[in-house]
């Protein structure tokens, strides 16, 4: 069976450091992969997505990148971390385009 | 663009009773597909129902059953017997070429 893995859980980071959050799949190949971030009590926004190892796509323009190295590893960095970087980070991954999407565990990323 | 409404940010319900979260959404597509999450205090994201719009028979899982009506773009969620667990946030989304969020309604099932 499938499962996504995403660390750490919780993230406590000083303004102005890089950041490297890492989320794998296994258990299937090919996955499109995604990044959200969701503020205290809100909804996802999406942040980054992948269909294929080295593609990804920004939806929102910031001082987060997104990359690809694996087919089933997607790593969400920064530079240079801001204060409105924090919140709750969530990786998910889907299969065929019929199916929905599976989320890993999320990081809880407290900016100080 | 599409995009998702949820129109109801909180609710309540009495333990045992059943409530319905509203949904709607704006699209042009007519291939799609639509589900609803729950994230309980934990923050996991757990898939709870998915309806295929080419589908006219609601979906149906244990006490959480769906009233989609395609014309009217709406998908609400029904859930029935409420228990304690089921206090969380209830995300819709859609997926025709990309996926849309809805923002979220907040359950809080009372004992």
């Amino acid at each position: 069976s499938q499962t996504i893995h995403q660390w750490p859980a919780t993230l406590v980071q000083p303004v102005g450091s890089p950041l490297s959050l890492e989320c794998t799949v296994e258990g299937t190949s090919n996955p499109n992969l995604y990044w959200y971030r969701q503020a205290a009590g809100r909804g996802l926004q999406l942040l980054f997505y992948s269909v294929g190892i080295g593609q990804i796509s920004s939806e929102v323009p910031q001082n987060l990148s997104a990359s690809r190295p694996q087919d089933r590893q997607f790593i969400l960095s920064s530079k240079k971390l801001l204060l409105s970087d924090s919140g709750f980070y969530l990786c998910a991954w889907r299969g065929q385009p019929n199916q929905p999407q599976h989320f890993g565990d999320g990081t809880r990323l407290s900016i100080l | 663009a599409q995009t998702v409404t949820q129109s109801q940010p909180e609710m309540s319900v009495q333990e045992a009773e059943t409530v319905t979260l509203s949904c709607t959404y704006d699209t042009s597509e007519n291939n799609y597909y639509l589900f609803w999450y729950k994230q309980p205090p934990s923050r996991q994201m757990i898939l709870v129902i998915r309806q295929e719009a080419y589908k006219q028979q609601n979906a149906t899982e244990n006490r959480f059953s769906v009233n989609f009506q395609k014309a009217a773009k709406s998908f609400s969620l029904k859930i029935s017997d409420s228990q304690l667990g089921d206090t969380a946030m209830y995300f819709c989304a859609f997926y025709g070429q990309n996926f849309v969020f809805g923002p979220g309604t907040r359950l809080s099932v009372l004992p």
